[in-house]
Parts: C-alpha cells; sequence; structure tokens
C-alpha cells in the first residue's frame, strides 16, 4: 500500500489553463512537501505546510494542507510552458526525521 | 554554488562488474540520503546517514554498499551489478532537523547490460 496517492499521475494542458493535483493519504503528519523535478534535474523543494487548513502561495502557485493534515493539494493559476515536470509530494515518516517518503508524482506538461 | 554534486552523470556497466556512485555537499549539512527512481516506482530511499560516522539502510538496501567518508561526502557502491538497478540514482542531504527540505543532485543515469 503506497503512503502517498498522488492524482492524477499524468496531467497535459494548454497554457493558461488551471489545475489542481491532489495528494491523499489514510495517514495523519505533521508535515508534508512538495517538490518540482524538471527533466535530467533533481527534485527541488517548492514548499513545506505544517499546519492543517494552511494555504501558502508561491506566485501562481497555491498549496493548500487538508484539515485532518492528511492530504494536500496544489493549484496552478494560467499554467505556462515552465510550469512543466514532475510534482512529487513527500513526508517524513515513522517518526523518522530522515525518511522521506515520495508519492509517485504528477508529471505535468504545458502546452504552449 | 554548487550544492549537491554527484560523477558520473552516466554510466554503462556490464552485469556482474562493480562501481562506485560519488556524492559532495558543500552546504555542511549532517544529513546525507541515496535515492533511486524508476518509472512508475517514484523515488525510493536505498541509505541514508544521518550524520558522520552514521549509516542506515532505507527501503531498498539490497546490492548496495555506502561509505560516509566524511561530512561532505557519501558514497554508494554497486558490488554485482545487475539488470534491476538499472535506475536514476539521486543524492541529497539536509539539516540534522525534523521537517527539513532535502537538497538534491541531479542524479547519474546508471544503465547495466
Amino acid at each position: 500500500t503506497q503512503l502517498l496517492e498522488q492524482s492524477p499521475q499524468f496531467l497535459s494542458i494548454q497554457e493558461g489553463e488551471n489545475l489542481t493535483v491532489y495528494c491523499n493519504s489514510s495517514s495523519v503528519f505533521s508535515s508534508l512537501q512538495w517538490y518540482r523535478q524538471e527533466p535530467g534535474e533533481g527534485p527541488v523543494l517548492l514548499v513545506t505546510v505544517v499546519t492543517g487548513g494552511e494555504v501558502k502561495k508561491l506566485k501562481r502557485l497555491t498549496f493548500q494542507f487538508g484539515d485532518a493534515r492528511k492530504d494536500s493539494s496544489l493549484h496552478i493559476t494560467a499554467a505556462q510552458p515552465g510550469d512543466t515536470g514532475l510534482y512529487l509530494c513527500a513526508v517524513y515518516s515513522g517518526g523518522s526525521n530522515y525518511k522521506l517518503t515520495f508519492g509517485k508524482g504528477t508529471l505535468l506538461t504545458v502546452n504552449p | 554554488n554548487a550544492g549537491v554534486t554527484q560523477t558520473p552523470k552516466f554510466q554503462v556497466l556490464k552485469t556482474g562488474q562493480s562501481m562506485t556512485l560519488q556524492c559532495a555537499q558543500d552546504m555542511n549539512h549532517n544529513s546525507m540520503y541515496w535515492y533511486r527512481q524508476d518509472p512508475g516506482m517514484g523515488l525510493r530511499l536505498i541509505y541514508y546517514s544521518a550524520s558522520e560516522g552514521t549509516t542506515d539502510k532505507g527501503e531498498v538496501p539490497n546490492g548496495y554498499n555506502v561509505s560516509r567518508l566524511n561530512k561532505r561526502e557519501f558514497s554508494l557502491r554497486l558490488e554485482s551489478a545487475a539488470p534491476s538497478q538499472t535506475s536514476v540514482y539521486f543524492c541529497a542531504s539536509s539539516r540534522l532537523q525534523s521537517n527539513q527540505p532535502q537538497h538534491f543532485g541531479d542524479g547519474t543515469r546508471l544503465s547495466i547490460l
């Protein structure tokens, strides 16, 4: 059983469209991280959400942590080709400060 | 501003050969990690080193060994490479505190024939 379920697995949209991707679990977490990975590179942290119900904005990206701290969403407004990449959610699990568990990711393609 | 540097970037091996993947970070981080990334499987933790002098198994340690050479360097060794170890390998580092972000290198693309 996957600890973090991300949906959709693939998403292809046109420039200017809005989109939302999801990261769900049946477990409760103290925090959740979102990373973006561009082709040929390693993941890069976008944001960490800590408080249930928390909303964080990063330019056109809006991140929300569920009230029960079991799920999170990432909304992109007016997507641009530069937003293309693999979006990964991740949590430190099992009470560890070291074992970061990743979801399988959402591969987003934004077409010009 | 190098961050996390991995070498080599690409490698092709034959089954049974050995090799060591190198990783170095210049951010004075205590903790370092090795992951593999496979299509449909996501990123999986192979080994980690919480601090200099310690190493621990992650989710998929079989067939690998690691060495934390000093605070900056953490290497991953394949003693007898198998086709199932064909993957993209990422090294990462972080501070030794809760909820810290991990900083990744650009990966080593390894093919085993």
